[in-house]
């Protein structure tokens, strides 16, 4: 299988940021994506990696490493809407599909 | 903004009823998805499809079958409907190619099974 990691939940402060870590199988991989899923509502995607680096979007960042399997979102100047479920996704070659994480659910305190 | 469209978005029904979720999107894309998500659980993918006349199994074992006979469509159905079919399923289309992990997703149809 996709063995596909990240913390269950977390909690932070309004203004703060906050780091979402994911690891995952690195082996057939093909893109490492984040999604936000408020509670009721479908995901909404967030970013895209496919090279090493950071990516950065607005208060949003996601940083890969392919040959750690490991990949972070990072959430800056956080909002009490940024409360959400984080779900990292994998994109595998075989059978081309995206495989999420269990989410981190991301509480968000004044 | 996302075209994709999934009906009905709450259907309660009885056991052993054949049902159909029906999903739609106009953006051609020619990959589509179907997801099954628990309250406060993971997605899991229960099938998709690479184009027309394309379908495959997901990771997670379902009774259920899709068709694809248009881009456009891609309906799940359940032959007999059990209580364990109980769930949120989600729909989502996606390009090809590497950004085929940006799935659009419709806002789901919530399924309660007596």
């Amino acid at each position: 299988g996709q063995n596909i990691d990240q913390p269950t939940e977390m909690t932070a402060t309004e203004g703060a940021i906050v780091q979402i870590n994911c690891t995952y199988q690195t082996s057939g991989f093909n893109g490492l994506f984040w999604y936000q899923q408020h509670a009721g509502e479908a995901p909404t995607f967030l970013s895209y990696n496919v090279l090493d680096g950071l990516e950065e979007k607005g208060r949003f960042s996601s940083f890969l490493s392919r040959s750690k399997g490991y990949s972070y979102l990072l959430l800056k100047e956080l909002q009490m809407k940024d409360s959400a479920s984080y779900l990292c996704a994998v994109f595998y070659n075989q059978g081309g599909k995206l495989i999420f994480g269990q989410g981190t659910e991301l509480s968000v305190k004044p | 903004e996302a075209d994709i469209y999934q009906t009905p978005r709450y259907l309660v029904i009885g056991t052993g009823k054949k049902i159909t979720l029906e999903c739609s999107q106009t953006m051609g894309h020619d990959k589509m998805y179907w997801y099954q998500q628990d309250p406060g659980m993971e997605l899991h993918l229960i099938h998709y499809s690479y184009g027309v006349n394309s379908t495959e199994k997901g990771d997670l074992s379902s009774e259920s079958t899709v068709s694809r006979i248009r881009t456009e469509h891609f309906p799940l159905t359940l032959e007999s409907a059990r209580p364990s079919h109980t769930s949120q399923y989600l729909c989502a289309s996606s390009v090809r190619g590497s950004r085929g992990g940006e799935l659009f997703f419709g806002e789901g149809s919530r399924l309660t099974v007596l």
